[in-house]
């Protein structure tokens, strides 16, 4: 039973469209974030919600907006998609946002053409 | 959070110890020390962590300097699965994991 489940694996889409990448832990933990890994690797925070509260909100286009129905899932929508957005999203949890361990999904590779 | 920083690449013999080091030179005493792995491109795994005493878990050794200066990550008898690329953060234990994971040592474990 996956911890940190995320879909799609894989999302194609073209210039201009809207689209959600779905996230859900059952873990029972109380924070979730979306991550971004981009063409060099590097993985960087974008979003976090701890009990359904915006907790942690970096610099990402207003087009990136995460929803929290409930502590178990955080969506990501994106409107208008662009190249630029191509890159593979990661969803975590943990427990808290303190000092426990961040657990990783595995990931959706978001290719925009 | 404090920069780390890694060798891009180490090989190691499948069955010896892999010894991964990390500087983290600017390191405040209230940030704790992590170590996540990625393997291919599955998302990163967590491996170990802690704040200055060393830690050991069933994956794992990790030895913090008496300075906190820099760390190892220990793989006492790493397997060719253990091939991944190894990140080692630096955060406080507040606020989030809101850190970046930078470049990280890609480790190759060789027959």
């Amino acid at each position: 039973d996956t911890a940190v489940s995320q879909t799609p694996k894989y999302l194609v889409t073209q210039m201009g469209n809207d689209k959600s990448i779905k996230c859900e832990q059952n873990l029972g933990h109380d924070t979730m974030y979306w991550y971004k890994q981009d063409s060099k690797k590097f993985l960087k925070i974008m979003f976090s919600y701890n009990n359904k509260e915006l907790i942690i909100n970096e610099t990402v286009p207003n087009r990136f907006s995460p929803k929290s129905p409930d502590k178990a899932h955080l969506n990501l929508h994106i409107n208008s998609l662009e190249l630029g957005d191509s890159a593979v999203y990661f969803c975590a949890s943990s427990q808290d946002p303190g000092i426990r361990e961040a657990f990783f999904g595995q990931g959706t590779r978001l290719t925009v053409v | 959070d404090a920069k780390t920083t890694q060798p891009p690449s180490m090989d190691c013999a499948e069955g010896r110890a892999a010894n991964l080091p990390c500087n983290h030179s600017t390191i405040s005493g209230n940030e704790y020390v992590y170590w996540y792995r990625q393997i291919h491109s599955q998302g990163p795994q967590y491996i170990i962590h802690g704040l200055k005493n060393n830690e050991t878990n069933e994956m794992a050794s990790l030895i913090i300097t008496e300075d906190r200066k820099s760390s190892t990550l220990i793989l006492p008898h790493a397997t060719l699965r253990d091939t991944a690329v190894y990140y080692c953060i630096v955060r406080v234990g507040t606020g989030g994991f809101k850190t970046i994971f930078g470049a990280g040592t890609r480790l190759f474990v060789k027959a």
